[in-house]
């Protein structure tokens, strides 16, 4: 059991590149978070999902878009990458039941220079 | 603004003793807060979660409390293990919302 899968591990970029980070999930969740972890800063939320075809906007999603392209896979692009949006990047998944918690991949490091 | 705090970036406790971890929060509507582990190159794994309607809760050797008057809560280890090393991340919800995490904190567990 997979559970999230992200892709992909690593990526570095030169400053104005575009880029999509791939998260799949094969636990029948539907919605689905991605979450920028920088030092000192906790997890942040970017754009999360609640269903397949629906977005919405978190904590920090200036400079991205994302999208929910069936109910396993939630992507997030870079359109225009800036040295701001070096970070590790999470994606997320859980159940609709309340209170059910998220489970993770195990991230994107991406560095743009 | 900060509305869930890990004041303390890191810990260091000797195997076999108790390790305790913090959390302050600062938004009353918070009513369900959870914990997360983190080894490193490796997403957060859920390790115990609490309803604000309760004021404990154990699994093995983790048991999270939480104080609502102080906006509080505390995950306690015992007794600690080396495999324990970790970011320990705090993490809080109101009915329906999104997480909120803490910074989190470091702990290392000495053999």
């Amino acid at each position: 059991n997979a559970g999230v899968t992200q892709t992909p591990k690593f990526q570095v970029l030169k400053t104005g590149q575009s880029m999509t980070l791939q998260c799949a999930q094969d636990m029948n969740h539907n919605s689905m978070y991605w979450y920028r972890q920088d030092p000192g800063m906790g997890l942040r939320l970017i754009y999360y999902s609640a269903s397949e075809g629906t977005t919405d906007k978190g904590e920090v999603p200036n400079g991205y878009n994302v999208s929910r392209l069936n109910k396993r896979e939630f992507s997030l692009r870079l359109e225009s990458a800036a040295p701001s949006q070096t970070s590790v990047y999470f994606c997320a998944s859980s159940a609709d039941r309340a209170n059910q918690p998220q489970h993770f991949g195990d991230g994107t490091r991406l560095s743009i220079l | 603004d900060q509305q869930v705090k890990q004041n303390s970036p890191s810990l260091s406790v000797q195997e076999g003793r108790i390790s305790i971890l913090n959390c302050d929060y600062t938004n009353s509507m918070f009513d369900y807060f959870l914990w997360y582990k983190k080894y490193p190159a490796e997403g957060p794994t859920f390790l115990i979660s609490i309803s604000s309607i309760k004021d404990k809760n154990e699994d093995g050797r983790f048991t999270v409390f939480l104080n609502k008057s102080a906006k509080h809560l505390s995950l306690h280890i015992v007794p600690s293990q080396p495999g324990d090393s970790a970011v320990y991340f705090c993490a809080a919800k109101f009915s329906g919302d999104k997480l909120t995490f803490g910074t989190g904190t470091r702990l290392a567990v000495r053999p």
